[in-house]
This record gives C-alpha cells, sequence and structure tokens, in this order.
C-alpha cells in the first residue's frame, strides 16, 4: 500500500543510548516532517524538510538530528536518549511545500527511555 | 500567532446520536483548517479541510465541518455515531508556512452500544 512507512513500531532505550528512527515515502512527495505526539499536547513538529537536501528546526529540536537521506527517505537521530524523550514519532510527508493539502502520517514509533 | 483550543477533552455519544466536537481557532491570516482521526495505535488520517472554497466541508465516513469566520469555529459534525467513530480527534489550524502548523490537543470520542 502506498503511504509512510516507519521503523521500528516499538523501542526501549536506556538513557544516553543512540537510535535512529527511519521513514520512507512512496508518494513521490516533496515535503517530509518529524512530529511527537505526548499526551495533551497534541503534536509538535521537531524538523522537517521542505524538500530533498533541505531540514529545518521546528518547535521542539534539541536533542535531536535528522537527515533527508533522499527523496523518499527522513531519519530522525537521538544521540544520547533522555526520559524526556519518551514519545510517540509520527512521520509525515506532504507533495508541496506547505501542507494546505494536509498530511499523509506513518503509523508512528512508540519510544521509551528508561 | 496562531492557536486551536478543542473545548472537550472527552466526548461521549450513544451510537446512532449525532456528533459535535468543537474546534476555536485565532490566526492572524486567513487559515488552512483540518480535522484528523486517529485510532487506537494507529497514525493520523486526513478526515477533511478547509481551505477558502466552500464553508460547509464534507469529510470521509459522513463527517462535516463548518468554517464559521466570525466565531473563529470549525465545529466537526456527524448525524449519526457509529461504533467505528471511537477515537481520537484533532483539530489543526496552518496559516501556510511550514511551522505555523498547530494541532490542538485532541478530542477523545467515545461510542457507547
Amino acid at each position: 500500500n502506498a503511504g509512510v512507512t516507519q521503523t521500528p513500531k516499538f523501542q526501549v532505550l536506556k538513557t544516553g543510548q543512540s537510535m535512529t528512527l527511519q521513514c520512507a515515502q512512496d508518494m513521490n512527495h516533496n515535503s517530509m516532517y518529524w512530529y511527537r505526539q505526548d499526551p495533551g499536547m497534541g503534536l509538535r513538529l521537531i524538523y522537517y524538510s521542505a524538500s530533498e537536501g533541505t531540514t529545518d528546526k521546528g518547535e521542539v529540536p534539541n536533542g535531536y538530528n535528522v537527515s533527508r537521506l533522499n527523496k523518499r527517505e527522513f531519519s530522525l537521530r537521538l544521540e544520547s536518549a533522555a526520559p524526556s524523550q519518551t514519545s510517540v514519532y509520527f512521520c509525515a510527508s506532504t507533495e508541496t511545500g506547505t501542507p494546505v493539502g494536509g498530511y499523509t502520517f506513518g503509523s508512528g514509533t512508540r519510544l521509551t527511555v528508561v | 500567532a496562531q492557536s486551536v483550543t478543542q473545548l472537550d477533552s472527552h466526548v461521549s455519544v450513544s451510537e446512532g446520536t449525532p456528533v459535535l466536537l468543537r474546534c476555536n481557532y485565532s490566526s492572524s491570516y486567513s487559515p488552512s483548517l483540518f480535522w484528523y482521526v486517529q485510532h487506537p495505535n494507529k497514525g493520523l488520517q486526513l478526515l477533511l479541510k478547509y481551505t477558502s472554497a466552500a464553508t460547509l466541508v464534507k469529510g470521509i465516513n459522513g463527517f462535516e465541518a463548518e468554517f464559521k469566520k466570525s466565531e473563529t469555529s470549525f465545529h466537526l459534525t456527524k448525524p449519526s455515531a457509529h461504533m467505528s467513530d471511537a477515537a481520537e480527534y484533532f483539530c489543526v489550524v496552518s496559516s501556510g508556512g511550514y511551522q505555523k502548523v498547530t494541532f490542538g490537543t485532541g478530542t477523545k470520542l467515545q461510542v457507547i452500544p
């Protein structure tokens, strides 16, 4: 099925460990995004990539890095995980630059940092 | 600056009765407005969107929303709730820029048989 694929679906890390969340879309979309979802706070933008080769900080970028590997793939890296990064992470994509048409979301990665 | 307020964190309805999920927004520009649905352990799915065309917007699964500029509201409605509608719903406002997208905190809809 066409859409946004995220891996892994679940992950438990110890404080200080690192990991990379993977995201790939097969809709030929130009823009990709990483959000985190915390209870009672809606979704908050971590980083986005307007087009291949560009990345920019969102609302809550501290503690994260991203790589737009090619048009299809956009990864999120936690260099030194902290308990405050326990969250559900969603990757999303849009066809054009601004999300006027609406996002297509992946199914999420549930990350627990202990 | 922009913001979005979902007025109810939880709504409970009986199957077959109407659904009303309330959303108010503020924006300095002409906004685009969206409703997304999230079923348990799933990603968010676009229900409908308003982008300055007709003020009454029809979406998937029988949902619709009306943009009321004078009231700065974008409430989501459905005439008759189905068990499969039980989920969390998010109202979203966008003023066009990449970072100018704000999600509401969500409304959990419970449908009672």
